[in-house]
């Protein structure tokens, strides 16, 4: 079964840079999410997207955006990055206008390991 | 604000032994309750969920979680564990269909032979 696609998988920037991470969700998922994991972290929760609204907004720096695209498709775009920025970005997709049990589902995607020097 | 606190940060046992990760949820409404394993360089897999009804749930590979409201955890355990589940677990919470997922801090659990 086709699962979330993310590119790159893995990025090298150099502080002040820009960086664009790209997120594509299973087909027919509506929902994706974005995700950061620092190195021996757990997940924190950035931004998702829902037909290609912004549906809720976590922890995201003013220097991150992010658009859902209509093909579902989605961009993190991060500017100025710092040293701190360097961690493993997942993206997660879901069904969230689908019935029954499956739309509490969150499909995560392989992350883009993004390091910052 | 909700949150999750699992209790164990490494979690060190023999193949074959039974073994518990556990977690404990904080939240002022209703929950919905998951694990994700995420074993080296890949991403989170779903494990198992909780969103209603029977308050033990299973998954495919042997692992079950047994939701307690009046203690607010939601423990996973294996009655015998493979050098195969060594992995970092994740207990997660939601509190809307399609809302963001708010994690713990994770349980390294490392299966030795």
């Amino acid at each position: 079964a086709a699962g979330v696609i993310q590119s790159p998988r893995h990025l090298i920037k150099e502080k002040r840079e820009t960086a664009t991470l790209k997120c594509y969700p299973i087909p027919r998922h509506d929902t994706v999410y974005w995700y950061q994991q620092g190195p021996g972290q757990d997940p924190q929760f950035l931004i998702s997207f829902y037909e290609k609204m912004q549906s809720d907004k976590g922890s995201i720096p003013d220097r991150f955006s992010a658009q859902q695209f209509s093909d579902y498709h989605s961009e993190l775009n991060m500017s100025s990055l710092e040293l701190g920025d360097s961690a493993l970005y997942f993206c997660a997709s879901s069904l969230g206008s689908g019935l029954g049990q499956n739309r509490y589902e969150q499909y995560f995607g392989p992350g883009t390991r993004l390091t910052v020097t | 604000a909700q949150s999750v606190t699992q209790l164990d940060s490494q979690v060190p046992v023999f193949e074959e032994a039974p073994v518990e990760l556990r977690c404990n949820y904080s939240s002022s409404v209703s929950v919905y309750l998951f694990w994700y394993v995420q074993y080296p360089n890949q991403g989170l897999q779903l494990l198992l969920k909780y969103l209603s009804g029977s308050t033990l749930v299973e998954s495919i590979n042997g692992f079950e979680a047994e939701f307690n409201k009046s203690q607010t955890s939601f423990h996973l355990r294996k009655p015998s564990v493979h050098i195969s589940d060594t992995a970092e677990y994740f207990c997660a919470v939601s509190l809307l269909s399609g809302s963001r997922l708010t994690f713990g801090e994770g349980t390294q659990l490392t299966v030795n032979p």
